[in-house]
């Protein structure tokens, strides 16, 4: 069973850097079939797709996002991050990690997510 | 890249059947039979219930049901249960130039 989970600070300041990492277990982020993606849901509203990456490194992020958010994998240790630059109170939301196979188009295993809080 | 739009809240009683729908346009849900739909238990990580319109990955109860007319995809469930309520998300893809789109979510009230 794969397993994801998410970790970083609930707490970012203003202008700083968001960073999240997501540990993959039960399986590998080196499988071919799938899109890495991160995904977040402000409060009271629903769901945004922010981006994936896959094993290759190869990017797709949110245009509404792009020109602020870094995606990477580490294969070694299994994992994946997001990096977001210049947050402001808009990115207050819960970040969700999560695996989408592209040859089916659906995520198919979730994080159960963590709140990040922009607020100085 | 605009949100599905899906109902804010829909409620039933136990036993009763109910529907949610997901409206998008030409570009996404019109153009292609990959709408997938996720239950959402506030705190837990969401899940799939239905991927290409219609069809239930293994495990999942067929009380949830999936269809699709025109730019309107919905999912049905039947004889609704208390653990049936949570939030309900629908997701279509939008072409290969671009990521995918989601609904705005629909709470679920189990009466």
């Amino acid at each position: 069973q794969v397993q994801l989970q998410e970790s970083g600070p609930g707490l970012v300041k203003p202008s700083e850097t968001l960073s999240l990492t997501c540990a993959v277990s039960g399986g590998s982020v080196s499988s071919g079939s799938y899109y890495w993606s991160w995904i977040r849901q402000p409060p009271g509203k629903g769901l945004e797709w922010i981006g994936y990456i896959y094993y290759s490194g190869s990017t797709k992020y949110n245009p509404s996002l792009k020109s602020r958010v870094t995606i990477s994998v580490d294969t070694s240790k299994s994992q994946f991050s997001l990096k977001l630059r210049s947050v402001t109170a808009a990115d207050t939301a819960v970040y969700y990690c999560a695996r989408y196979d592209y040859g089916e188009d659906y995520f198919d295993y979730w994080g159960q997510g963590t709140q990040v809080t922009v607020s100085s | 890249q605009s949100a599905l739009t899906q109902p804010a809240s829909v409620s039933g009683s136990p036993g009763q059947s109910i529907t949610i729908s997901c409206t998008g346009t030409d570009s996404d849900v019109g153009s292609y039979n990959l709408v997938s739909w996720y239950q959402h238990h506030p705190g837990k990580a969401p899940k799939l219930l239905i991927y290409e319109v219609s069809k239930r990955p293994s495990g999942v109860s067929n009380r949830f049901s999936g269809s699709k007319t025109g730019n309107t995809a919905s999912l049905t469930i039947s004889g609704l249960q208390a653990e049936d309520e949570a939030d309900y998300y629908c997701c279509s893809y939008a072409g290969s130039n671009t990521l995918g789109v989601f609904g705005g979510g629909t709470k679920l009230t189990v009466l």
